[in-house]
Formats: C-alpha cells, sequence, structure tokens
C-alpha cells in the first residue's frame, strides 16, 4: 500500500514533442505528489508538485494531471527539448510532508 | 541560501569498515531525511530526523544508522561494510510541509 509505480522505465522522444510519464498509488493518506528531475553526478531536484484538490498543475512546459478517482497522477513534458534528458521521479507523501514514496523512475532521453 | 551540503563527495571503503557521511541542511529546515540510490531499487528512505529524533524509519538493517544535532546537521554511519552498501547516499532537508530538497549525495564504493 506504500508503493508508487511508475512507468515506463524508460523513455525516447523526438525533440518537439510529448513525453508523458504516469504514476499510481494506493495510499489514500497520500496528500502530496511531487515530481523530481535528477541528472547524472546531481540529486533530485523538484520540479513541479500538485495536492489532490486540484486536478492539473501547469508550470511553463510542464504539467501534472491528477486524477483522484483513479489514484494516478501524471507528468506532460511539452515541446520537449534534449536538456530535459535525465531521470525523473514520481512520489507521494502524507501526514504533512512525512514518509516520502518515491516510484522507481523514468530515463528520459531527448532526441535533438 | 544555500542548499544541501553533504560530505564527502566520494568515498572508497573496503568490506567490513564502517564510513560515516555529513549533511548540512539548508538554513532553518529542521528535518532531514536520508535515502539510499541504486541502479536496482531506486529510492530507498532510510530514516529522518527532526529536532534530533528520529522521527521515521525505513527497511534497513541495524547496521545504518544516524544522528541530527542541534544546529539540524545529521550524520549516517554504515558499520561492518558490505559490498551490496555500494550506492549513492542522498540527504534531503525540509520545513514543515515543504518539499524535500535533495543534496548532490556521497557516492560510497565498497571493495
Amino acid at each position: 500500500q506504500q508503493q508508487v509505480k511508475q512507468s515506463p522505465q524508460s523513455l525516447i522522444v523526438q525533440k518537439g514533442g510529448i513525453s508523458i510519464i504516469n504514476c499510481a498509488y494506493e495510499n489514500t493518506a497520500f496528500d502530496y505528489f511531487p515530481w523530481y528531475q535528477q541528472f547524472p553526478g546531481k540529486g533530485p531536484a523538484l520540479l513541479i508538485a500538485i495536492r489532490p484538490d486540484v486536478s492539473e498543475k501547469k508550470e511553463g512546459r510542464f504539467t501534472i494531471s491528477f486524477n483522484k478517482s483513479a489514484k494516478q497522477f501524471s507528468l506532460h513534458i511539452m515541446d520537449s527539448q534534449p536538456g530535459d534528458s535525465a531521470t525523473y521521479f514520481c512520489a507521494a507523501s502524507g501526514n504533512y510532508g512525512q514518509n516520502f514514496v518515491f516510484g522507481p523512475g523514468t530515463r528520459l532521453s531527448v532526441l535533438p | 541560501k544555500a542548499g544541501v551540503t553533504q560530505t564527502p563527495r566520494y568515498l572508497i571503503k573496503t568490506r567490513g569498515q564502517q564510513v560515516t557521511l555529513s549533511c548540512s541542511p539548508i538554513s532553518g529546515h529542521r528535518s532531514v531525511s536520508w535515502y539510499q540510490q541504486t541502479p536496482g531499487q531506486g529510492l530507498q528512505f532510510l530514516f529522518e530526523y527532526f529536532s534530533e529524533t528520529q522521527r521515521n524509519k525505513g527497511n534497513f538493517p541495524g547496521r545504518f544508522s544516524g544522528r541530527q544535532f542541534s544546529n539540524s546537521r545529521s550524520e549516517m554511519n554504515v558499520s561492518t561494510l558490505e559490498l551490496g552498501d555500494s550506492a549513492l547516499y542522498l540527504c534531503a532537508s525540509s520545513w514543515g510541509n515543504s518539499p524535500l530538497h535533495f543534496g548532490n549525495g556521497t557516492r560510497l564504493t565498497v571493495t
């Protein structure tokens, strides 16, 4: 019940295309859903986050879609760029930001 | 504001030795969490400290321990190192209901 499932494991997209990464959770106590971006040799960095009271959040080219009834959320990267090539982790937490659980990660490659 | 600082960046140890890793959180952040990252297991939660007390603990053996000091700086210790302990160890700090802010990690190699 504490797991967060993430797919796909890897993703190859052409420059200018849309990258979509999906996550699913079981624990209905989760109330905060961030996405992290990690480049080689660096720690994960917060990209965008959403709470379950909204169904969508957009920041620049990055959008989170959230489906509370299906217990699913996804990251959309519009107009993908080679600089977006990184590993993306979805996560979930509850209880005032404690007990973060991370998905296994998606390695995104954007071809020039 | 300075970010989360982890030292050292790289460590090479021999099986059976022990190691101590250090983490300085963002100023004002009182919660420090530690994660182990490996290619096969992803990000695995080790433990979280808040106000010098361990608040949460992951499913790791007792060889993994940590502590937090009054200035919120934290250390984690791994005793009797095994080859499988080779990983990137990440520290993250947060305040209240804020998201986790990660350091760049310590790469531990056990030979």
